[in-house]
């Protein structure tokens, strides 16, 4: 399976700072189709999973564009412009390219 | 409105089985790969299972081949996830979900949780 990294695990952040999470995988997430399938996703204490980004860097609907994904191959980033309190949580990178699908550890984002 | 409400979990004994049931609406399933993920108390996001859309196919995680089954009713527009011999370790929520890769529609239900101990 291909295993997804993150770091780091745990991001304590100040209202209004950037905050960036690096995502890993053991092998290129190029399919064959020539596409990377990489999402991220959102989890909010108590709630289940949102999609943020999907194929790196197309934002889903409603998501704010001070959420950004970026990368290739095997390295990824997502990226928050200006955290708001909102943000706190855990957010997962997750890949869709090799069977089965596999989930980072995720990283906690909390305010400082 | 679109929304993905499980049901069917609960408190059951190692060995036991358990049917979890995911009724959609707003959408039909039967154009999804509808998707089992499953996160233990604290932990992460783990696939469970999945079934294709047309019907054809259905994956599952080796932690859970042989024991779990999934399904789906099209006319009940519900998606089910048989699960026997439970072991301490399937317990987790279990989401129900679509689990998009690759266009912008992805949808989630609330989880059913599941404890499996004695």
């Amino acid at each position: 399976d291909v295993v997804m990294t993150q770091s780091p695990l745990s991001l304590p952040v100040t209202l209004g700072q950037p905050a960036s999470i690096s995502c890993r995988s053991s092998q290129s997430l190029v399919h064959s189709d020539g596409n990377t399938y990489l999402n991220w996703f959102q989890q909010r204490p108590g709630q289940s999973p949102r999609r943020l980004i999907y194929k790196v860097s197309n934002r889903d609907s409603g998501v704010p564009d001070r959420f950004s994904g970026s990368g290739s191959g095997t390295d990824f980033t997502l990226k928050i412009s200006r955290v708001e309190a909102e943000d706190v949580g855990v957010y997962y990178c997750m890949q869709g390219t090799h069977w089965p699908k596999t989930f980072g550890p995720g990283t906690k984002v909390d305010i400082k | 409105e679109v929304k993905l409400v499980e049901s069917g979990g609960g408190l059951i004994q190692p060995g036991g089985s358990l049917r979890l049931s995911c009724v959609a609406s707003g959408f039909t399933i039967s154009n999804f790969w509808m998707t089992w993920v499953r996160q233990a108390p604290g932990k992460g996001l783990v696939w469970v299972s999945h079934i294709k859309n047309d019907g054809s196919a259905t994956s599952y995680a080796d932690s859970v081949k042989g024991r779990f089954t999934i399904s789906r009713d099209i006319a009940k527009n519900t998606l089910y996830l048989q699960m026997n011999s439970l072991r301490a370790e399937d317990t987790a929520v279990y989401y129900c979900t679509t689990l998009v890769i690759s266009s912008p529609i992805d949808y989630w239900g609330q989880g059913a949780l599941v404890t499996v101990s004695s």
